[in-house]
């Protein structure tokens, strides 16, 4: 079961890109890294999920280095609208159970 | 599609008391998934079900109890409540397996005074 690391807390400013680490020494071959969003007083939300170099949809892009042991969500000019915690987890995806693992995430907090 | 859908919102019970916690999806996902969240802390799963009829404990289900008798359905029993239990619970669901998207319920904040 790959184990993440990721910053506790971050702060940023209205436009500027945030990157987010996540540190993943142990992943497996057949693992994928997935990160998530959560709200206040709300679920997980998916943002963007790969398995290598660079993975980007229309909300945020994922760099993964070729050695694979960390994973950078970057997301564009972000607001204040931003503002929440993000998972970084990491699986196989022929894993049915429980080898997803919602850490403490990252909470970032976006100012004006 | 209403996604999934959890029930009810909030709700304050009393030691000893026991509930059902109801949640429904309606995108015929095979794999749902019970989660609780303590403040300022990541979710935890409570037990998982791979489809109707298969049910498997997640990383703490001690207190808990689930069921699965259709695709769509998947309660999750308190038994005996506990303060310990005062948390937030999430359902999801998923196509397949915990890797693929999961999407989650608007979660139930239980309070057990």
């Amino acid at each position: 079961l790959a184990k993440t690391t990721q910053p506790i807390s971050m702060d940023s400013y209205e436009g500027q890109e945030v990157n987010i680490t996540c540190s993943h020494n142990n992943i497996a071959t057949n693992d994928y890294i997935t990160w998530y969003q959560q709200f206040p007083s709300q679920g997980p939300r998916f943002i963007i999920q790969g398995y290598k170099t660079k993975v980007t949809n229309e909300v945020a892009s994922l760099f993964i280095p070729a050695d694979r042991k960390s994973s950078t969500l970057s997301l564009p000019r972000v607001s204040l609208s931003d503002t929440a915690v993000y998972y970084c987890l990491v699986g196989d995806m022929d894993n049915y159970g429980q080898n997803f693992v919602f850490g403490p995430g990252t909470r970032l907090s976006v100012l004006p | 599609n209403a996604g999934v859908t959890q029930t009810p919102k909030f709700r304050i019970l009393k030691i000893g008391q026991s509930m059902t916690l109801q949640c429904t999806q309606d995108m015929n996902h095979n794999y749902m998934y019970w989660y609780r969240q303590d403040p300022g802390m990541g979710l935890k799963l409570i037990y998982y079900s791979v489809g109707a009829g298969i049910t498997d404990k997640g990383e703490v289900p001690n207190g808990y109890n689930v069921s699965r008798s259709t695709t769509e359905d998947f309660p999750l029993r308190l038994e005996l409540a506990a303060p310990s239990q005062t948390s937030v619970y999430f359902c999801a669901s998923s196509y397949s397996g915990s890797s693929y998207e999961q999407y989650f319920g608007p979660g139930t904040r239980l309070t057990v005074t």
